[in-house]
């Protein structure tokens, strides 16, 4: 079956360590996303990929990082410069980059800081 | 600007009553627009989607929602609810051009036995 796929599930973190979460899609989707969920705030975008090679910063961009080396996957990797990283991660894909026939969303990494 | 309101943060009704979440929007454009829902730690889900088709979209689990421009609302509705419907809901608006999609801030559905 097609799909998008976070792993890990769960994830933790030591203060001042960087950690990278992965996002998988076998969809043949040109557009991936990456949002910051919490309670109460809706989702936020932090980055976004509509081609390979290439991204472009979301709205909370600071203290993560991206890449998009190959179709399927983009990684986000959140560095020890993000002050508040603990919360609900998820992944996205869409056909194109428009975002018309809308997304296809992963599952979810929560990340704890500890 | 484009933007997405969703009236209400939280809704909670009897099983067996009828739903409603509200969403309004604002674009300079004709929008694609679609609702989302989503279970306590579970990615987001597709309910429906508005693509300048027919204004009355029927979705999945019973759902549907109706655009109206005039209004620029796209209202969930649900004849009857059910106590598994009780999650979050996202209005979400596509704009033309490569930008992402816009989300709404949500709905937390509460649904009483």
């Amino acid at each position: 079956d097609g799909g998008i796929t976070q792993s890990p599930k769960y994830l933790f973190r030591k203060e001042g360590q960087n950690v990278t979460l992965s996002c998988e899609q076998n969809l043949n989707h040109d557009a991936m996303y990456w949002y910051r969920q919490d309670p109460g705030q809706g989702l936020r975008l932090i980055y976004y990929s509509q081609i390979v090679n290439d991204f472009q910063k979301g709205d909370i961009a600071e203290g993560y990082s991206v890449s998009r080396e190959k179709k399927e996957s983009f990684p986000l990797t959140v560095t020890s410069a993000q002050k508040n990283p603990t919360a609900f991660y998820l992944c996205a894909s869409s056909l194109t980059g428009t975002g018309d026939d809308g997304y296809t969303f992963g599952s979810g990494t929560r990340l704890t800081v500890v | 600007a484009q933007s997405v309101t969703q009236l209400d943060s939280h809704v909670s009704v009897s099983e067996g009553t009828p739903v409603l979440l509200r969403c309004n929007y604002s674009s300079s454009y004709s929008p694609s627009l679609f609702w989302y829902v989503q279970h306590p730690n579970k990615g987001l889900q597709l309910l429906l989607k508005y693509t300048s088709a027919a204004t009355l979209v029927k979705g999945i689990n019973g759902f549907e929602a109706e655009f109206k421009k005039s209004e620029t609302s796209f209202h969930l509705t649900k004849p009857s609810a059910h106590m598994s419907d009780a999650a979050e809901y996202f209005c979400v608006v596509s704009l033309s051009g490569n930008t992402p999609l816009v989300f709404g801030k949500g709905t937390r559905l509460s649904v009483i036995a």
